[in-house]
């Protein structure tokens, strides 16, 4: 079982569409999670971290299950510059010896459509 | 402004030769990364260090060394390329600071080894 799991997609959304992403993860022992966003042929950039008690930034909204390992972003009002790759990122156990390195799921691309 | 750069941006080789892939951080960031990646494999880490003459390996380390004389580099070397080493290359650090996880990422390395 991969350590980050991420429907591939892809997933095609007309303007104006909330999507939804869904991430798994296995290690229970994880602490910090993250969705990161990948344009094509460029280098990842954070989108945003994700809180426990779920948070928002604009238009996206990141959830945390810690019970299921499960984690979720929620985009509403998809605008054509929405397109990209979007990647889950989880981080080590802190005090651990994978503390501080990020493992990545495989990412689920969206095309948003005018 | 603070920044990443790696270079050469793009790199043709022949199988056998050593190649060495730059990485240079002004963040004065302890933790710098290095990642490959491929399709269907998402972002695998090579190696990482969290400070000065501090190495370790990651997931795919085989055929790849790094060393790490001062903060503000990390060098990646392929000591004898292969065909399976075409990849792209990311280089990425982070603070170090545990309120602080981003890890920021440079644009990238092309290598194809023929």
């Amino acid at each position: 079982r991969k350590e980050v799991e991420q429907d591939p997609g892809p997933f095609n959304v007309p303007e104006g569409a909330t999507v939804a992403f869904n991430c798994t993860y296995s290690n229970s022992a994880s602490q910090s999670f993250f969705w990161y966003r990948q344009d094509c042929r460029k280098e990842p950039k954070l989108l945003m971290s994700v809180y426990s008690s779920g948070n928002e930034d604009g238009r996206f909204t990141a959830q945390l299950n810690r019970a299921s390992q499960y984690i979720s972003l929620l985009i509403r009002d998809s605008k054509l510059s929405d397109s990209a790759t979007y990647l889950c990122v989880v981080n080590g156990q802190a005090g651990g010896t994978s503390y501080g390195k990020l493992t990545f799921g495989q990412g689920t691309i969206l095309t948003v459509h005018p | 402004d603070a920044e990443i750069t790696q270079s050469p941006r793009h790199k043709i080789t022949e199988t056998g030769r050593q190649v060495t892939l730059a990485c240079h951080q002004t963040w004065n960031h302890n933790n710098m990364f290095w990642y490959r990646q491929d399709l269907g494999h998402g972002l695998r880490l090579i190696h990482y260090s969290y400070g000065v003459q501090d190495t370790n390996k990651g997931e795919v380390s085989d055929g790849y060394s790094v060393s790490r004389s001062n903060t503000e580099d990390l060098p990646l070397t392929l000591e004898s390329a292969a065909s399976s080493q075409t990849s792209v290359y990311f280089c990425a650090s982070s603070s170090g600071d545990r309120r602080q996880e981003t890890q920021y990422f440079g644009p990238g390395t092309r290598l194809l080894v023929l």
